[in-house]
């Protein structure tokens, strides 16, 4: 399983676009990298998944390099309600539906929005 | 999005005694799922994982007489703590992934006090 490395802590005012970089050295060819949110005593929120290159929703953006060895996590515009705990995940995908999917947790970014 | 839904949302019950929690994919067939413990200020600990219809394989250290989990359906996947003890207190979180899905959607958790 892929290892991944973010920082500790962020701290942002209103208003800013917040950029959080994870760094996944050893990620596999056929792993995707998802980010999560995770709110006190909620369970995470999934935000955005990507395999290559950049992907855009509603909510933020994820830039992946060609090489694939970090991906920044990007949201526009924070608001205080963004504050929260921000997780990378990198994990294979496996198209039957069974097996080695398997999805762990590093410490993740916990990003503090300041009026 | 996808729902899955835990239950219950908290629980108080007496060391000794065992408790059960369930996890449901309300609008898609979950053919794996995923049972995670959070500790305070903690990140989440995968503790095991489950395919419908076949045994949870767990993660190194956790006790699978102690954690049980049947995945009997493609939508209800239940674990069950047993002879609960006070440092089994903990934040108890499920994720469920669609057949062919590259997201794993997660629940809301469930706060366990043993006391």
């Amino acid at each position: 399983l892929a290892k991944t490395t973010q920082p500790i802590s962020m701290d942002s005012y209103e208003g800013q676009e917040v950029n959080i970089t994870c760094s996944h050295n050893n990620i596999a060819t056929n792993d995707y990298i998802t980010w999560y949110q995770q709110f006190p005593s909620q369970g995470p929120r999934f935000i955005i998944q990507g395999y290559k290159t950049k992907v855009t929703n509603e909510v933020a953006s994820l830039f992946i390099p060609a090489d694939r060895k970090s991906s920044t996590l990007s949201l526009p515009r924070v608001s205080l309600s963004d504050t929260a705990v921000y997780y990378c995940l990198v994990g294979a995908i496996a198209y039957s539906g069974a097996g080695s999917y398997q999805l762990t947790f590093g410490k993740g970014t916990k990003l503090s929005v300041i009026p | 999005g996808a729902v899955v839904s835990q239950h219950p949302s908290w629980v108080i019950c007496k060391s000794g005694t065992s408790v059960k929690i369930e996890c449901r994919s309300l609008d898609f067939q979950a053919t794996t799922m995923f049972w995670y413990r959070q500790f305070p200020k903690q990140s989440l600990m995968l503790m095991a994982t489950s395919n419908e219809g076949s045994k949870a394989t767990y993660e190194q250290g956790v006790e699978k007489d102690k954690f049980l989990i049947n995945h009997a359906s493609l939508t209800l996947s239940t674990l069950t703590v047993t002879s609960a003890h006070p440092e089994d207190s903990s934040f108890y979180i499920c994720s469920a992934r669609r057949q062919g899905g590259t997201e794993a959607f997660f629940g809301q958790g469930t706060r366990l006090t043993v006391v």
